[in-house]
């Protein structure tokens, strides 16, 4: 069984630019979750999709940050114009449910940076 | 609110020897509790979890975490150590307060194995 996938594995940008991470989740999993660790930081909560609606996007940074999950497979984040202190690594996550104990399955993450 | 504090950012130890990696959480709830572990340009691996059941969790490679109400601790042993265990690891707890299943990390330990 495929696991999550994420691409690019590694992005380099100009301050202004955008730049759009995929998230592919395992097949069958309803829930999609991304995360991002900024240098130094831990590993934060970004949102949450249930199959195409975002059940939670309470640690979105802000407007200049986009997710999508176009008929519940695959997921997009776009950051537009990405800036200076996006630089960090982003993963993402996915389970079949959502209620305690109930394992969240990460990719090998895409890392961000931002000149 | 949910808080995992991990008291060490780098821990080393000889092949062959006890690891001990601290984990200390706090949660207004029955905690569900795992421990991660990235392995180099890797995605983040389950090694176990505490849903309230008991309080000694077994997880892979050998790992194994106790789960002490009374100290509000959560703390990773293996007996002895590999080399192939040098990697960054994650204590997490769950978040009752945002979406059913966002997760919250702690800063991570590194552990590094001497041969």
């Amino acid at each position: 069984e495929a696991g999550v996938t994420q691409f690019p594995s590694h992005s380099v940008i100009e301050k202004g630019q955008t730049v759009t991470l995929r998230c592919d989740p395992i097949s069958g999993h309803d829930n999609l979750y991304w995360y991002r660790r900024v240098m130094g930081k831990e590993i934060k909560f970004l949102l949450h999709f249930v199959k195409e609606s975002k059940q939670d996007e309470s640690g979105m940074p802000n407007n200049r940050f986009l997710a999508e999950r176009t008929g519940g497979t695959y997921s997009t984040l776009k950051v537009q114009p990405a800036e200076l202190e996006d630089s960090g690594v982003y993963f993402c996550a996915s389970s079949q449910l959502a209620g305690a104990g109930n394992e969240q399955f990460f990719g090998p993450g895409t890392r961000l940076t931002v000149l | 609110a949910q808080s995992v504090t991990q008291l060490d950012s780098h821990v080393s130890v000889s092949e062959g020897t006890p690891v001990l990696l601290r984990c200390n959480y706090s949660s207004s709830y029955s905690p569900s509790l795992f421990w991660y572990v990235q392995h180099p340009n890797k995605g983040l691996q389950l090694l176990l979890k505490y849903t309230s059941a008991a309080t000694l969790v077994k997880g892979i490679n050998g790992f194994e975490a106790e789960f002490k109400k009374s100290e509000t601790s959560f703390h990773l042993t293996k007996p002895s150590a590999h080399m192939s265990d040098a990697a960054e690891y994650f204590c997490v707890v769950r978040n009752y307060g945002g979406s059913q299943g966002n997760l919250i990390f702690g800063k991570g330990t590194k552990l590094s194995v001497k041969p």
